[in-house]
């Protein structure tokens, strides 16, 4: 199993550019989450979703979109990027929402210039 | 709101001796716990989990400890190495899936 893989790694964007973070995780999980990681602060969630179907927001949803189509894929879109998206981005996973450990991805780091 | 705090963002131990990290969490509705353990660069590793319904557990040189009476979690390392030189951090899991991180805590390990 390559777990939970992101892509791309590193990442330079523009204000007001789009792209879309990737993950994917081959262990049949239901639960995906996306979180952010700022310098010194702990993980603060922006949407998970509990299955195929099915998102939801978390701390920090403002300025990103998500969608599951797939039980294996779970992009990240930044419609406009912003100084303030500048970040390390993790995905993770887990077996169900609650009581399991997540699976982390390798992250994935932006800077918005 | 919910929170996880903890109390120290800084951590210094001598290789061999014990560490202790601590946390605070404000949700009693929480039933779940995790401690990560990130390396630089990398993404939170998992190290050990407990659930509400005890107060110990105990993997390989590492100890949880749970006391829902002040909503307190510390993770103890023993005979720490200089590998596990990392920022360390707790989680609550209080519905839903929805992980609460603190802030972390970054363990030096001097030689």
């Amino acid at each position: 199993n390559a777990g939970v893989t992101q892509t791309p790694k590193f990442q330079v964007l523009k204000t007001g550019q789009s792209m879309t973070l990737q993950c994917a995780q081959d262990m049949n999980h239901e639960y995906m989450s996306w979180y952010r990681q700022d310098p010194g602060m702990g993980l603060r969630l922006i949407h998970y979703s509990v299955g195929a179907g099915i998102t939801d927001q978390g701390e920090v949803p403002n300025g990103y979109n998500v969608s599951r189509s797939t039980t294996e894929d779970f992009p990240l879109r930044l419609l406009s990027a912003a100084p303030s998206q500048t970040s390390v981005y993790f995905c993770a996973s887990s077996p169900a929402s609650l009581g399991y450990e997540q699976y982390f991805g390798p992250g994935t780091r932006l800077t918005v210039t | 709101g919910e929170s996880v705090g903890l109390h120290l963002p800084t951590l210094s131990v001598q290789e061999g001796d014990n560490s202790i990290i601590n946390c605070a969490y404000s949700n009693s509705a929480s039933d779940y716990f995790i401690w990560y353990k990130q390396e630089s660069g990398k993404g939170p590793q998992f190290i050990i989990d407990i659930r509400s319904n005890m107060d110990k557990r105990q993997g390989q040189r590492v100890t949880v400890l749970l006391n829902k009476t002040v909503k307190h979690l510390s993770l103890q390392i023993a005979a720490t190495q200089p590998g596990d030189s990392a920022v360390y951090f707790c989680a609550e899991n209080p519905w839903g899936g929805k992980l609460i991180f603190g802030q972390g805590t970054e363990l030096s390990v001097k030689p």
